[in-house]
């Protein structure tokens, strides 16, 4: 069956540190993923997505992701976190058929100054 | 451009009592999906309407969810009657595509309490 692990549910940082927030997912066929953003108060919010082609895949507010086959990984990196960086995230799998999302649990970032 | 709305933000119902959330897609796409999250587990699939029709709704939880799109604007999801499981944070999506890795566009969620 489609999942996907976050295995980190907390992640604190310090502003101006790097980030990286993990996700593997597990997929019988070719995989499109995305990570999302929630804000306190917010819908979610599309960082990135990857679909094919190159596997670095750049977002918006200064994320990127990197799909690596191999590991079914699909890893989510900042290099230097702002404070209004803090929220949840999380990875996702788009099935083939109707687009339906299977979503991680979710990851929370804390940024402390 | 208006975003995905739902409504309301938050509802509080006794067990046995009957709730209808509603959202209202962006303009113009045809694809709807409804999502819940239970506290502390993942946002999960209920279903999903091409206009007004439920193209998949396996993930539906009983008979006691009733989702709507009459004339494939917007929708409602009924839960009749709650249960104290039944509580969480429901969200709506839409898209204007229905491909695989089409994007999809959420509103704020509503939250269920079911005391």
């Amino acid at each position: 069956a489609q999942s996907v692990t976050q295995p980190d549910i907390h992640i604190t940082v310090s502003e101006g540190a790097s980030l990286e927030l993990r996700c593997n997912y597990s997929y019988g066929a070719t995989p499109y993923l995305f990570w999302y953003v929630q804000s306190p108060g917010q819908g979610l919010q599309l960082l990135l997505k990857y679909f094919s082609g190159d596997t670095l895949v750049q977002g918006i507010k200064g994320f990127e992701a990197e799909f690596k086959r191999s590991q079914s990984s699909f890893n989510l990196r900042k290099p230097s976190v702002h404070w209004s960086d803090a929220a949840e995230y999380f990875c996702a799998v788009g099935m083939e058929y109707g687009n339906k999302l299977v979503f991680g649990a979710g990851t929370i970032l804390r940024v402390k100054s | 451009e208006a975003g995905v709305t739902q409504f309301p933000s938050h509802s509080v119902i006794e067990k046995g009592q009957t709730v209808t959330l509603r959202c209202d897609p962006i303009s113009g796409h045809d694809n709807l999906y409804w999502y819940r999250r239970v506290m502390g587990k993942e946002i999960k699939f209920l279903l999903h309407f091409v206009k007004e029709s439920k193209q998949d709704e396996s993930g539906m939880p009983n008979n006691r969810f009733l989702a709507e799109r009459t004339g494939g604007t917007y929708s409602t999801l009924k839960v009749q009657p709650a249960e104290l499981e039944d509580s969480g944070v429901y969200f709506c999506a839409s898209s204007p595509l229905p491909g695989q890795g089409s994007e999809q566009y959420f509103g704020p969620g509503t939250r269920l309490t079911v005391t």
